[in-house]
């Protein structure tokens, strides 16, 4: 599975939104978009995922690059419970829930 | 959402015993199980990939001898960590999937303490 760059860390206030970059330049015609986010002290939880068009659910949005080499997780108001690591992982198609975890992105939330 | 489960949540064992950890799909028999481990300030890195009446599939540089997974059902799998020590302990999350569908359900973790 092709490897993704986020930034280490982000800030964000209470209430307004949130975008969480991420770079797949090398990403392949089959690989699916993820976005889990870990809280701390837990397990992962899946937030959204997308291969081409952009996708919206009760959590997030996801915007995805014309070419798809860059993606952005959209927290449209963030809270407090919002704060968490948020990995951007990508998933071939034929893949069976393998993911490969890179460091993610820190998401502050200051009240 | 589908429910998966870890049991214990914390452990502490004495260095050179075994512990066991269970994962379990609630509500749903899970194709295929999980295990990964998280050190303090890092990322999940995966340990194993279970399949149900199988032999698990280990990632390189994992010592499948200490850590034996079984996967005896499909709603259940279990890692023993064999001999435990100080350096193992650490975050260990399972996760499962079923069918076709694309998102892992995780559990919640169990924080293992060798002292």
């Amino acid at each position: 599975d092709a490897k993704t760059t986020q930034p280490n860390s982000m800030e964000s206030n209470e209430e307004e939104p949130v975008h969480l970059p991420c770079n797949h330049s090398t990403i392949s015609g089959t690989d699916y978009i993820h976005w889990y986010r870990q809280l701390p002290s837990q397990g992962p939880e899946y937030v959204i995922h997308g291969l081409t068009s952009n996708v919206n659910n009760r959590m997030a949005s996801l915007a995805i690059a014309e070419d798809r080499k860059s993606s952005t997780l959209i927290l449209h108001r963030a809270t407090l419970r919002d704060a968490a690591v948020y990995y951007c992982i990508l998933r071939g198609s034929s893949n069976t829930g393998k993911l490969i975890f890179g460091q993610g992105t820190t998401l502050q939330v200051k009240p | 959402g589908a429910v998966v489960s870890q049991h214990p949540s914390r452990v502490i064992c004495k260095s050179g015993t075994s512990v066991k950890i269970e994962c379990r799909s609630l509500d749903f028999q899970a194709t295929t199980m999980f295990w990964y481990r998280q050190f303090p300030k890092q990322s999940l890195m995966l340990m194993a990939t279970s399949n149900e009446g199988s032999k698990a599939t280990y990632e390189q540089g994992v010592e499948k001898d200490k850590f034996l997974i079984n996967h005896a059902s499909l709603t259940l799998s279990t890692l023993t960590v064999t001999s435990a020590h100080p350096e193992d302990s650490s975050f260990y999350i399972c996760s499962a999937v079923y069918g076709g569908n694309t998102e892992a359900f995780f559990g919640q973790g169990t924080r293992l303490t060798v002292v």
